[in-house]
């Protein structure tokens, strides 16, 4: 139960795109199409942004999508505004009834 | 409107015992498996345990296997987390998370548990 690898921190202008990474193992991210990723701003819950890799909840703006390939899960931020900015976890299902978080990244809007 | 709210944080001792609860409102809970996951202080999440929706069955972390036991009341619409065997390192706040489709869709504002003589 290891946690996925992040990025510490990112950091994009207004209007850039920034990806952040979450690097897992083939018993977790490489293994399920159960990826998902979660926005917290300070002091606040989770908000979750993409799930099962790649789909967004409604209420989420199209500028947030997900991706993978082999262990490695990315959430690509288009258009960043400065609302974005905040901590953002990826989580990825890893068997048995377990589920394992990356360590976070914290994203900067300059 | 679905809401979650976690109660039963606070200071308590190293290996002393703790409960806390989350209120599930707006949703069929004994639809849903639910979530623990914890956070401490200018950390990152960590899960901590699930339930299936009748309780049945239940998994947790390796780091409180055997200290923490996850239970739930359908007829009361309430999660619960009896939290044993305290230590400082289990400081951290606590959410409680809906789960859908092995994601956590709905998560509560978290409740604070404090280990500390």
């Amino acid at each position: 139960q290891s946690a996925l690898t992040q990025p510490r921190s990112v950091s994009g202008s207004p209007g850039q795109s920034v990806t952040i990474s979450c690097t897992g193992t083939s018993s977790d991210v490489g293994g399920y199409h159960y990826v998902s990723w979660y926005q917290q701003h300070p002091g606040k819950a989770p908000k979750l942004m993409i799930y099962d890799v790649n789909k967004r909840p409604s209420g989420v703006p199209d500028r947030f999508s997900g991706s993978k390939s082999g262990n490695t899960a990315s959430l690509t931020i288009s258009g960043l505004q400065a609302e974005d900015e905040a901590d953002y976890y990826c989580c990825s299902y890893a068997g048995s009834y377990t589920w394992v978080f990356g360590g976070g990244t914290k994203l900067t809007v300059l | 409107e679905v809401q979650l709210v976690e109660s039963g944080g606070g200071l308590v001792q190293p290996g002393g015992s703790l409960r806390l609860s989350c209120a599930a409102s707006g949703f069929t809970f004994n639809n849903y498996w639910m979530h623990w996951v914890r956070q401490a202080p200018g950390k990152g999440l960590v899960w901590v345990s699930h339930i299936n929706s009748d309780g049945s069955s239940t998994s947790y972390a390796d780091s409180v296997k055997g200290r923490f036991t996850i239970s739930r009341d359908n007829a009361k619409n309430t999660l619960y987390l009896q939290m044993n065997s305290l230590r400082a390192e289990d400081t951290a706040v606590y959410y409680c998370a809906r789960d859908r489709n092995y994601h956590e869709d709905y998560w509560g504002q978290g409740t604070l548990v404090t280990v500390s003589s």
